[in-house]
């Protein structure tokens, strides 16, 4: 078993829908919980990132992390075409980043 | 602007050629990893190094190869024993302990694309 899971989709919706992308994670050493947004054939770069349980809100993206049950959420409010890229949310462990596989976002206009 | 450079963009390798893949920061970090991102399997981690002269394998490190002799660069070496080298390759860069929570993330490199010819 991995320790972080991640659908990779592709997932595709409609301009303007909600957009909830999520992971599971089985080290409850996890503190501090990443999402990365990777274009096409461009280098990942960190969107926000979560200290332990609970949201944070940055515009349209609002992450959220349940240590309960070790799921961590990204949603995207008003998705438009430019959010279409690849999401990969990234806990971190002992200095260390643990990728999910990531998921493949098409928004269509 | 302070950043991760890696070069070149595309490398082509025919059989049984070593090639070295060129990453370059100057965010004075102290950690730099070498991920490997084929479809649908995400970001495997290659080998990282958290001091100058000093590094990890990591999950799949075999036919590869670094060196980190200056804290700014960490070149990656793939050799002929890699035997399905094509893949794309990222580099990226971090504090290794303290700092922040907004330094806590890694810095990626815009990545190289190899391919066998």
């Amino acid at each position: 078993q991995k320790e972080v899971e991640q659908d990779p989709g592709p997932l595709s919706v409609p301009e303007g829908a909600i957009v909830s992308l999520n992971c599971t994670y089985s080290n409850s050493a996890f503190q501090y919980f990443m999402w990365y947004r990777q274009y096409s054939r461009k280098g990942p770069e960190l969107l926000m990132y979560t200290y332990s349980s609970g949201n944070k809100e940055d515009g349209r993206f609002t992450a959220q992390v349940d240590k309960s049950s070790k799921y961590i959420s990204l949603f995207i409010r008003d998705s438009q075409p430019s959010d279409s890229a690849t999401y990969l949310c990234a806990p971190r462990r002992g200095g260390k980043l643990i990728f999910g596989q990531g998921t493949e976002l098409s928004v269509k206009p | 602007d302070g950043g991760i450079t890696q070069s070149p963009k595309y490398l082509f390798r025919k059989e049984g050629q070593n090639v070295t893949l060129s990453c370059e920061q100057n965010l004075n970090h102290d950690a730099m990893y070498w991920y490997r991102q084929d479809p649908g399997q995400g970001l495997r981690l290659i080998y990282y190094s958290q001091i100058v002269n000093d590094f990890q394998k990591g999950d799949i490190a075999e036919g590869y190869s670094v060196s980190r002799e200056k804290k700014e660069s960490f070149p990656l070496t793939v050799t002929s024993a890699q035997k399905n080298p094509t893949a794309f390759y990222l580099c990226a860069s971090s504090t290794a302990t303290g700092g922040a929570p907004s330094d806590y993330g890694y810095t990626f490199g815009s990545g190289t694309r190899l391919t066998v010819v």
